[in-house]
């Protein structure tokens, strides 16, 4: 089975740190994602990326950026955290191709900014 | 923009079918469509897809109408741990996935 792994499943940081949120895949998936979720928002797609040190933004970028040094890794970092990047952060992989591939998640990090 | 449309709840007694509807109207040919589900505090989980036929394996089946306009989503024989949040999905090319608000499906003993 795919599984998906992230660092914290809850995380509390002040306004102004620098976060970093990690997630680890280990089925060698080309394709890693970054969403976050919020109520009433459903899921919105903040970077993803198709290979290592490759990435593309999604639908709302503003205030974050990624990195992927290794295939297994993507990381998700806000550079100085605000109250309303207060979210429920998830992380998915899935196999690279034009085909219909599914997507694997991970449990989330339930991040509160104070 | 929305790129799906679902019925913010429903409900569902345990042991019937329960029958979620989706209306994509501007899918487009080479588009597929995706239904996950999503049960509180777990990262969603994926059921199942299509692109024009119906489909169907283990969880659920999935009509697609022939104008590939909207989709139903079919849990034939529902249980208290199908109760969840289950979105659907159109994917564009890019492998971009599009996340509604979904329906909150509530089953009920």
């Amino acid at each position: 089975d795919v599984k998906v792994t992230q660092s914290s499943r809850y995380l509390v940081k002040r306004t102004g740190e620098k976060v970093f949120l990690e997630c680890v895949q280990d089925m060698d998936h080309e394709n890693m994602f970054w969403y976050r979720q919020d109520p009433g928002l459903g899921l919105r797609l903040i970077y993803f990326s198709y290979d290592v040190k490759m990435k593309e933004k999604g639908d709302i970028p503003e205030g974050y950026s990624v990195s992927r040094e290794k295939k297994e890794r993507f990381s998700l970092i806000l550079e100085s955290a605000s109250t309303n990047q207060t979210s429920m952060y998830l992380c998915a992989s899935s196999l690279g191709g034009a085909g219909g591939n599914e997507q694997f998640f991970g449990p989330g990090t339930r991040l509160t900014v104070l | 923009d929305a790129k799906t449309t679902q019925p913010p709840s429903m409900d569902c007694a345990e042991g019937r079918a329960a029958n979620l509807p989706c209306n994509h109207s501007t899918i487009s040919g080479n588009e597929y469509v995706y239904w996950y589900r999503q049960i509180h505090s777990q990262g969603p989980q994926y059921i199942i897809h299509g692109l024009k036929n119906n489909e169907t394996n283990e969880m659920a089946s999935l009509i697609i109408t022939e104008d590939r306009k909207s989709s139903t989503l079919i849990l034939p024989h529902a249980t208290l741990r199908d109760t969840a949040v289950y979105y659907c999905i159109v994917r564009v090319l890019g492998n971009q996935f599009y996340f509604g608000t979904g329906t909150s499906l509530t089953v009920i003993p």
